[in-house]
């Protein structure tokens, strides 16, 4: 069983829809990351979070510490939104990254 | 704005050969990491560094690979004797702490044949 979980694997949605991607994990962890990548590769930070909610622009990420859960809602979703998005945590001991599968989004016109 | 550099971009091998992967990191952080992702996979990690030693390393990590930081600038991956299953997007990061947002260089694509 992997150490993070992420639903959906693939989603498609129209221009404009609200998306949801969640992620849970089963280790302890200092804080999680929502990354992501885009189709030739690049990988982006999108947010590190420890507790609570943050937004930047029409990103939203949240988590609960005790349901060891987290997730990235994207609102007004435009094509260019169209990535694979991944959540990763960080372990305990804040050393080392454990990195989900990724959820593949494409958002069409 | 600052940005992680990997050098080279492709490489393409014969199994068996030894392989230098570079990285530039940020220049003012302070911990480093590679990564890779087999084609089609999820991204693995590979291995921290802090204070020029090695502070964590994953099961994929043995003998074959080493790291360094020659010279204060670059961040290097070494395999030592290739093979085909180290074929693979391999990723460098870098973070100014460990409460910090990790940023990454755009990879290197290494192909064994």
């Amino acid at each position: 069983k992997n150490e993070v979980e992420q639903s959906p694997q693939n989603l498609t949605a129209q221009e404009g829809e609200f998306i949801t991607i969640n992620c849970s994990y089963s280790v302890g962890i200092s804080a999680l990351h929502w990354l992501q990548q885009h189709p030739g590769g690049g990988i982006v930070s999108l947010f590190m979070l420890s507790s609570g909610k943050k937004k930047h622009g029409r990103l939203i990420a949240t988590i609960n510490i005790q349901e060891k859960h987290s997730s990235l809602h994207i609102t007004a979703s435009h094509p260019r939104d169209s990535a694979v998005y991944i959540c990763a945590v960080w372990a305990g001991n804040n050393r080392k990254l454990i990195w989900g599968l990724g959820t593949s989004l494409a958002v069409n016109p | 704005e600052p940005e992680v550099t990997q050098t080279p971009s492709h490489q393409v091998t014969q199994m068996g050969q030894e392989v230098i992967l570079r990285c530039v990191p940020i220049s003012n952080h302070l911990y480093f990491y590679w990564y890779r992702q087999i084609l089609g996979q999820k991204v693995e990690f590979l291995v921290s560094f802090y204070n020029n030693e090695i502070s964590e390393k994953s099961e994929i990590f043995d003998d074959q690979f080493s790291v360094e930081r020659p010279d204060g600038s670059n961040f290097t991956l070494k395999i030592r004797s290739t093979k085909l299953e180290d074929s693979a997007m391999y990723f460098c990061a870098s973070r100014y702490g460990r409460g910090e947002t990790q940023y990454f260089g755009p990879g290197t694509r290494l192909l064994v044949l």
